[in-house]
């Protein structure tokens, strides 16, 4: 199973925090990732967790893993104007080489 | 460090006509990797070599689509003929190794549109 569901749409005044959330079925996932679009461009890696861990903190990102409920966040503090932008969750397994992406999250930051 | 080259950026061809893509990935990365990710999806894996062999082509529609990576460097994805569902931006990645230690730096894609 490498079906990866992420809500389409956030907006989010400046300032405030962002969450974007990601859910995943293969439990087999061992890397879990977050990715960037902006728009034009190429995707960015942001930010990756390990299965076996629950929480990853990166300056204003924090990445919470719930593996139980095979479920993904992603939260970004003090969003600003240059974090609008697609953000993808992907996921990959032990013996994979390929990653599955789920469908993106639309951030618009609105003054 | 220079990143993931792909050329062209657009392109807009008529259905049943052929188109070529190119990737330049970054220096010393022995795995390429094609995408095709359609408006409003993520991308999807068509493709994945390590040096000049193919890993992975379990999701490239081989009837009209075909990549080589001859040298193990530049990698070419071609189609043939094109069809309206083809529309998309193909995405080229590259990473040191293959495996999930590694992380896959991508390029500004291609967006194709087929008319």
């Amino acid at each position: 199973g490498e079906d990866v569901e992420q809500s389409l749409f956030l907006s989010v005044r400046e300032g405030d925090s962002s969450v974007i959330n990601c859910t995943y079925t293969d439990s087999s996932s061992t890397y879990l990732y977050w990715y960037k679009q902006e728009p034009g461009a190429g995707l960015q890696l942001l930010t990756y967790i390990f299965s076996n861990m629950d929480m990853k903190q990166d300056q204003r990102l924090t990445v919470l893993l719930n593996k139980k409920d095979k479920h993904l966040s992603l939260r970004i503090a003090d969003t600003q104007t240059g974090d609008s932008a697609i953000y993808f969750c992907a996921e990959r397994g032990p013996n994979d080489y390929k990653l599955s992406f789920g469908a993106g999250t639309t951030v618009t930051v609105r003054a | 460090e220079a990143g993931v080259a792909q050329s062209p950026r657009y392109k807009i061809i008529e259905k049943r006509q052929s188109v070529a893509f190119w990737c330049n990935p970054i220096s010393g990365h022995a795995t390429l990797y094609w995408y095709q990710q359609i408006l409003g999806q993520g991308p999807k894996l068509l493709i994945q070599f390590q040096n000049n062999g193919v890993v992975d082509d379990s999701q490239l529609p081989k009837d009209r689509f075909s990549a080589e990576r001859l040298k193990g460097v530049d990698s070419t994805l071609k189609i043939q003929p094109a069809k309206l569902e083809d529309s998309a931006v193909y995405l080229c990645a590259s990473s040191l190794m293959a495996g999930p230690g590694y992380e896959q730096f991508f390029g500004p894609g291609t967006r194709l549109t087929v008319l």
